[in-house]
């Protein structure tokens, strides 16, 4: 069964704090990680998805990197604009790997990111 | 480009009734739609993937015949809780991704009170 851990649970920095959360993943053969920002009330929104081990994306104040057992997301010089709910998800290869519907997401809890000024 | 959207943004219904929650993409084609369940503070659980013009697949431990879920176009799935009761009262957010893309994008969620 694919499992997805992040941390931490909650992260509180000051704005211009660097810092990165973390996604330890298990899956039977990964095709994507995803990771999302969702605000109180809100659908996710996406942001990167990562394929291979080594692959980083960048965002404005966000890189994401991947290895093969965890994936990282930087935030570098945080705003309070930057406060919200970080969720990682992982995709496992082929129709029925990993559950038994075709596209299957298997979310982290997520890690709450509060930016004080 | 890539929106998703949800009607109604939220609901207040009496316990013993039906709900019938929208999911639209308004500038692509939906292939598939999600269909995801998240209690407070917790993350998104998934209740069932939809094709259009199939049989939706339900998760392990979701009831079909109380969340009956319809996708009879390439951008419209609806999902309708059936005889709703209390503890269905949750945050119901869905997701669309094309056929052969990877990204799944989200609708701003749907909140249902049961009383």
């Amino acid at each position: 069964e694919d499992q997805v851990t992040q941390s931490p649970e909650a992260l509180r920095l000051q704005e211009g704090e660097s810092s990165s959360l973390n996604c330890s993943y298990t899956v039977s053969g990964l095709r994507g990680l995803f990771w999302y920002r969702q605000d109180p009330g809100k659908g996710p929104e996406f942001l990167f998805t990562l394929y291979s081990a080594g692959e980083e994306k960048e965002k404005e104040r966000l890189k994401a990197t991947l290895t093969k057992k965890e994936s990282f997301l930087h935030i570098t010089a945080p705003k309070p604009e930057d406060s919200a709910t970080y969720l990682c998800a992982v995709q496992a290869l082929g129709p029925n790997a990993g559950g038994t519907s075709y596209g299957k997401l298997t979310f982290g809890q997520g890690t709450i990111l509060t930016v004080h000024p | 480009g890539a929106v998703v959207s949800q009607h109604p943004s939220w609901v207040i219904c009496k316990s013993g009734t039906s709900v019938k929650i929208e999911c639209r993409s308004l500038d692509f084609q939906a292939t598939t739609m999600f269909w995801y369940r998240q209690f407070p503070k917790q993350s998104l659980m998934l209740m069932a993937t939809s094709n259009e013009g199939s049989k939706a697949t339900y998760e392990q431990g979701v009831e079909k015949d109380k969340f009956l879920i319809n996708h009879a176009s390439l951008t419209l799935s609806t999902l309708t809780v059936t005889s709703a009761h209390p503890e269905d009262s949750s945050f119901y957010i869905c997701s669309a991704r094309t056929s052969g893309d990877n990204e799944q994008f989200f609708g701003p969620g749907t909140r249902l009170t049961v009383l």
